[in-house]
């Protein structure tokens, strides 16, 4: 069964350092998107992507963060000058077709230090 | 602000019985209710998920039971197995997101106990 796939599992860095999570999404989904988990809090959306564009992002998605699809395979979350309260789980998901029924990767753990 | 309120925070079920998980939401364009399974170092897999035009929907041992007047939906899992300890996420999505953002319950950690 396709699945979506998420490098590194953890990602240790200082603060002020940039750091870039990426994903595989399911090789013919289309739309993208990140979410992200502070340990014992609730999933929460960062940002939606749909044919090389941000189509929604959410209040927490700043100047800091951006996205990018490199190539035909990988979706990238890049943060640019990490905070300790960037320290969460960040999970990349995917859709077939515009809406909400995604699929999620198994999650990179960020720690800030 | 809290979209989608999800309780209880924490659920002991014994072998074969019934599980609930309790959901309620604000926004009235909602129109999209999963469920997600988290097993620990998993990513939110989607479980079951209901539109407003039923009220209920059944997939296996899976219920979702839905009150539109309400604003409320709920998780049964009948005849609980020690398999299906993991954390339970509602979310919601709606008209005015172009792509279907959720927004996510606070989780309930499920455990049965053999």
């Amino acid at each position: 069964e396709p699945e979506v796939t998420q490098t590194p599992s953890h990602q240790v860095t200082q603060m002020g350092q940039e750091v870039i999570l990426r994903c595989v999404p399911i090789s013919n989904h289309l739309y993208f998107y990140w979410y992200r988990q502070i340990l014992g809090q609730k999933v929460e959306f960062l940002v939606s992507f749909y044919n090389n564009e941000i189509s929604e992002k959410s209040e927490i998605f700043d100047d800091q963060f951006s996205v990018e699809r490199p190539d035909g395979s990988n979706f990238t979350l890049k943060i640019r000058s990490t905070k300790l309260e960037d320290s969460a789980m960040y999970f990349c998901a995917s859709s077939e077709f515009a809406g909400p029924e995604q699929y999620f990767g198994p999650g990179t753990r960020l720690t800030v230090t | 602000q809290q979209q989608v309120k999800q309780s209880p925070q924490s659920l002991i079920v014994q072998k074969g019985g019934i599980s609930i998980i309790n959901c309620a939401y604000e926004n009235t364009a909602f129109d999209y209710f999963p469920w997600y399974q988290q097993f620990p170092g998993k990513g939110p897999a989607l479980l079951i998920a209901i539109r407003p035009d039923v009220s209920e929907k059944k997939e296996g041992r899976f219920t979702i039971s839905f009150n539109k007047s309400a604003k409320q939906f709920s998780l049964h899992i009948m005849d609980s197995q020690p398999g299906d300890s993991a954390t339970y996420f509602c979310a919601a999505s709606g008209r005015g997101s172009t792509l279907g953002r959720l927004y996510f319950g606070r989780g309930t950690q499920l455990t049965v106990w053999p």
